[in-house]
């Protein structure tokens, strides 16, 4: 059964501490991609990543780092820089190469509330 | 570099009744087009999505879309709501062998009895 998981579902922490995301595809896809999304706001990029050990930054990388030791994995920390962590955290996988017409296939996302 | 517009924040309607939600986009080169639905606290599904084939593009769940160059649109439509239908639908813009997805920011659809 293929797909993408993130975990956990909600996640609760203090402010001022970093915390990690996790996101696992069996997707085989060589693209993976970090979403924040706001109310009322379409998806913002944070962090992306066409193959292993490499990752660009996106719009909004500030108070974020990423790894991508595995292909199947790309963790998302949230660090205490980030002003305002609050927010709904969405993973996206795609293949690549030639042709391709980027589809993106997405997590079911997690939830971070900072208090 | 491309960018997208979603020209209605809400759209409601009735139960039975046709659906449209509409988007604009921007592109310098070809570009290939997509809708996706999002319901609460749920990640994002693609319904359709245009990769310069046919301009009439059939999704799942009744939607269909059409690519319109001349217009520089890619509205989304059904023909009879149904409540479940009731979500959050961003459409999404990118150019081929390019991997950098531009996203609306989103039409939330009402649903009434």
């Amino acid at each position: 059964d293929g797909g993408i998981t993130q975990s956990p579902k909600y996640l609760f922490r203090k402010e001022g501490q970093n915390v990690t995301l996790s996101c696992e595809q069996n997707l085989n896809h060589d693209a993976m991609y970090w979403y924040r999304q706001d109310p009322g706001q379409g998806l913002r990029l944070i962090y992306y990543s066409q193959i292993v050990n490499d990752f660009q930054k996106g719009d909004i990388a500030e108070g974020y780092s990423v790894s991508r030791e595995k292909k199947e994995s790309f963790p998302l920390t949230v660090t205490s820089a980030q002003k305002n962590p609050t927010a709904f955290y969405l993973c996206a996988s795609s293949p690549t190469g030639a042709n391709i017409y980027n589809e993106q296939f997405f997590g079911p996302g997690t939830r971070l509330t900072v208090l | 570099a491309q960018s997208v517009t979603q020209l209605d924040s809400h759209v409601s309607v009735s139960e039975g009744t046709p659906v449209l939600l509409r988007c604009n986009y921007s592109s310098s080169y070809s570009p290939s087009l997509f809708w996706y639905v999002q319901h609460p606290n749920k990640g994002l599904q693609l319904l359709l999505k245009y990769t310069s084939a046919a301009t009439l593009v059939k999704g799942i769940n009744g939607f269909e879309a059409e690519f319109k160059k001349s217009e520089t649109s890619f509205h989304l439509t059904k023909p009879s709501a149904h409540m479940s239908d009731a979500a959050e639908y961003f459409c999404v813009v990118s150019e081929l062998n390019n991997n950098d997805m531009r996203f609306g920011a989103g039409t939330r659809l009402t649903v009434k009895p």
